[in-house]
C-alpha cells in the first residue's frame, strides 16, 4: 500500500500562495493522488486530484512530480478559511491510504 | 442530495457492549469505506466496500464487522467495544473507478468507558 508523507506543519500569511508537498515514492503505476482538507470537528472535504498531469480546479492546483513519487498542493491565494489539516492520500480501487497530514496555518 | 449521512453523531459505550455505527449515501455510489481518526492523527481504513455483497479489510479491521446487503448503506459494528476504539469514525463514498473524489460524512464520535 502507498504511504505518503507529509512536513507537519507549514505557515503563511493571508492572500499569498502555499505551496504543500507530499512524498508517495511507493504508490503504485495507476493509483489517483488525491489531497483532502479537514477543519476542526468536520470531516475531511475533497480538493482535487490527478494522475499524471497537472491539475486545477477552483480551490487549488496540483503539480504531479514526471516520476509520480511527489506531488504538490498550491493554494494560490491564502485565506483565514483555508486554514486546516490537509492529507494527501492514495487512491486504491474503493480505500484510500492518509498520511499524517499538515496543519496549515494562515496568518492575518 | 443529503450525501454521505452517518448516525449517531455521539455516543458513549461501555465496555463490552456492542452497537452499529450507521452510513448512509445517497449518491448511488458503488464504493463505501469507515475510517478512524484517533486524536492528533490521520484516518485509517477499517473496511472497505467496492459494491453490495463485497467487502474488504483495511488496516484496522479487528473488532469491526461490515456488510453490505445495498448500494445505499453500509453500517459498521463493533463486536465487543473496547477503549481503544475510542475514536471518531468516518464514512466516505465515492463513484466506481479512481478518477473521482470521495465525499465523507461528519463522523460518528465514540466514548468507551
Amino acid at each position: 500500500d502507498a504511504k505518503t508523507t507529509q512536513p507537519n506543519s507549514m505557515e503563511s500569511n493571508e492572500e499569498e500562495p502555499v505551496h504543500l508537498p507530499c512524498n508517495h515514492s511507493t504508490i503504485s503505476g495507476t493509483d489517483y493522488i488525491h489531497w483532502y482538507r479537514q477543519l476542526p470537528s468536520q470531516g475531511p472535504e475533497y480538493v482535487i486530484h490527478g494522475l499524471t498531469s497537472n491539475v486545477n480546479n477552483r480551490m487549488a492546483s496540483l503539480a504531479i512530480a514526471e516520476d509520480r513519487k511527489s506531488s504538490t498542493l498550491i493554494l494560490h491565494r491564502a485565506t483565514l478559511r483555508d486554514a486546516a489539516v490537509y492529507y494527501c492520500t492514495a487512491d486504491s480501487w474503493g480505500k484510500l491510504q492518509f498520511g499524517a497530514g499538515t496543519q496549515v496555518v494562515v496568518t492575518p | 442530495n443529503a450525501g454521505v449521512t452517518q448516525t449517531p453523531k455521539f455516543q458513549v459505550l461501555k465496555t463490552g457492549q456492542s452497537m452499529t455505527l450507521q452510513c448512509a449515501q445517497d449518491m448511488n455510489h458503488e464504493y463505501m469505506s469507515w475510517y478512524r481518526q484517533d486524536p492528533g492523527m490521520g484516518l485509517r481504513l477499517i473496511h472497505y466496500s467496492v459494491g453490495a455483497g463485497i467487502t474488504d479489510q483495511g488496516e484496522v479491521p479487528n473488532g469491526y464487522n461490515v456488510s453490505r446487503s445495498t448500494t445505499e448503506d453500509f453500517p459498521l459494528r463493533l463486536l465487543s467495544a473496547a477503549p481503544s476504539q475510542t475514536s471518531v469514525y468516518f464514512c466516505a463514498s465515492s463513484r466506481t473507478g479512481k478518477n473521482y473524489g470521495y465525499t465523507f460524512g461528519s463522523g460518528t464520535r465514540l466514548t468507551v468507558v
